[in-house]
């Protein structure tokens, strides 16, 4: 069973801290992992898809690496509007289905 | 616009009703998901689609049927709402392939009285 841990629960900036959140999974078979951003009330937003151990992408001050047990998720400089609830996503053998991590609440204040 | 639309946007049932959500995408993807997301729980599949007059259980697929009548539709349905199943519910889809990112729905807000 895919299993996917998000760290930490919530994560408090000052805008311009640098910082960055966890994800750590066990999958059968990676054939990708997500990065999903979602604001209060709305669905979750596609960042970024990983797909090997050493891959990394970026947007703006976003930048999501990938190793074989874990990702991370830089926040590089923040500004209030990067407030969200970023999720982390598996896909593995068993199809194209994700699952997910419980998210991380980062608040970033000016 | 484009995307995944999910009506109702909120619901009040008594314990007991009955209702159906509904999720249309206009995006021609193959693939359709229902979850629900809950407090500390985070988003688990209840049911999920590879095509039309497919189904699939999820997670968490106990209390919920779903049908796939027309390609661009996935409903839900809950046949005796229960309080456990109070939580916000999130219709995706995705196409078929490597990069299957999925766009999700705003959601759809239940409370089971």
């Amino acid at each position: 069973e895919d299993q996917v841990t998000q760290s930490p629960e919530a994560l408090r900036l000052q805008e311009g801290e640098s910082s960055s959140l966890n994800c750590s999974y066990t999958v059968s078979g990676l054939r990708g992992l997500f990065w999903y951003r979602q604001d209060p009330g709305k669905g979750p937003e596609f960042l970024f898809t990983l797909y090997s151990a050493g891959e990394e992408k970026e947007k703006e001050r976003l930048k999501a690496t990938l190793t074989k047990k874990e990702s991370f998720l830089h926040i590089t400089a923040p500004k209030p509007e990067d407030s969200a609830t970023y999720l982390c996503a598996v896909s593995g053998a068993a199809g194209n289905k994700l699952t997910f991590g419980g998210g991380t609440r980062v608040l970033v204040k000016p | 616009n484009a995307g995944v639309t999910q009506t109702p946007k909120f619901r009040v049932l008594k314990t007991g009703q009955s209702m159906t959500l509904l999720c249309a995408q206009d995006m021609n993807h193959e693939y359709m998901y229902w979850y629900r997301q809950d407090p500390g729980m985070g988003l688990r599949l209840i049911h999920y689609s590879v095509g039309e007059g497919t189904t699939a259980k999820g997670e968490v697929p106990d209390g919920y049927n779903v049908s796939r009548l027309k390609k661009q539709n996935f409903l839900l349905g809950l046949e005796s709402a229960a309080p456990s199943q109070t939580s916000v519910y999130f219709c995706a889809s995705s196409y078929v392939g490597r990069q299957n990112s999925y766009t999700f729905g705003s959601g759809t807000r239940l409370t089971v009285v």
